[in-house]
């Protein structure tokens, strides 16, 4: 079946640091992804849309500016927190579709914790 | 306007009981619906789907779900609870338009020994 692969698994950095996060199709082209953010005990938040080739979609409230995504193949994405804070401090997942309709089920990363200290 | 609500945050059951998580939508369009399972510091991962096929869909581990367009439901079951099955399950609703996708809050499932 259709596998997306998200790294790290989790992350620790100090704060005013970027982390990066990525998210591959391993076996499918994606020309979307998607970056949620999830915390505790909460459901998943979708953060912004990664279209290969363009700019991502941010949802309204997310900072495009500390969350930098590029899209630069159909199988990689990846999150950049950039200055992070504690305030940061979260699960992080991506999702990518094998097909280009509503019909096609999303295959999710293992998702990434991130610590901001 | 559309919607998902999963009409409960958390559901007890021993093992070896049958299983039933619920969930509801609101839509103008036909959706596409999916079940998904989250483990603990896990992504999730699709159990079943209904793409507006047969409206008992049979998914992964014994689970199944039945569309219901007149009661707007489709609710998760599973006839026999074991202990691997818990976990925190989302109720997902995807409409036309590209991959617009409204995910339910959850519903975390014990299953007590």
């Amino acid at each position: 079946g259709a596998v997306v692969s998200q790294h790290p698994s989790w992350v620790i950095c100090k704060s005013g640091t970027s982390v990066k996060i990525e998210c591959r199709s391993l076996d499918f082209q994606a020309t979307t992804m998607f970056w949620y953010r999830q915390f505790p005990k909460q459901s998943l938040m979708l953060m912004a849309t990664s279209n290969e080739g363009s700019k991502a979609t941010y949802e309204q409230g997310v900072e495009k500016d500390k969350f930098l995504i590029n899209h630069a193949s159909l199988t990689l994405s990846t999150l950049t927190v950039t200055s992070a804070h504690p305030e940061d401090s979260s699960f992080y997942i991506c999702s990518a579709g094998e097909g280009a309709n509503y019909n096609s089920p999303l295959h999710f990363g293992n998702g990434t914790r991130l610590t901001v200290t | 306007a559309q919607s998902v609500t999963q009409l409960d945050s958390h559901v007890s059951v021993s093992e070896g009981t049958p299983v039933l998580l619920r969930c509801n939508y609101s839509s103008s369009y036909s959706p596409s619906l999916f079940w998904y399972v989250q483990h603990p510091n896990k992504g999730l991962q699709l159990l079943l789907k209904y793409t507006s096929a047969a409206t008992l869909v049979k998914g992964i581990n014994g689970f199944e779900a039945e569309f219901k367009k007149s009661e707007t439901s489709f609710h998760l079951t599973k006839p026999s609870a074991h202990m691997s099955d818990a976990a925190e399950y989302f109720c997902v609703v995807s409409y036309t338009g590209g991959f617009k996708t409204i995910f339910g809050a959850g519903t975390r499932l014990f299953v007590k020994a």
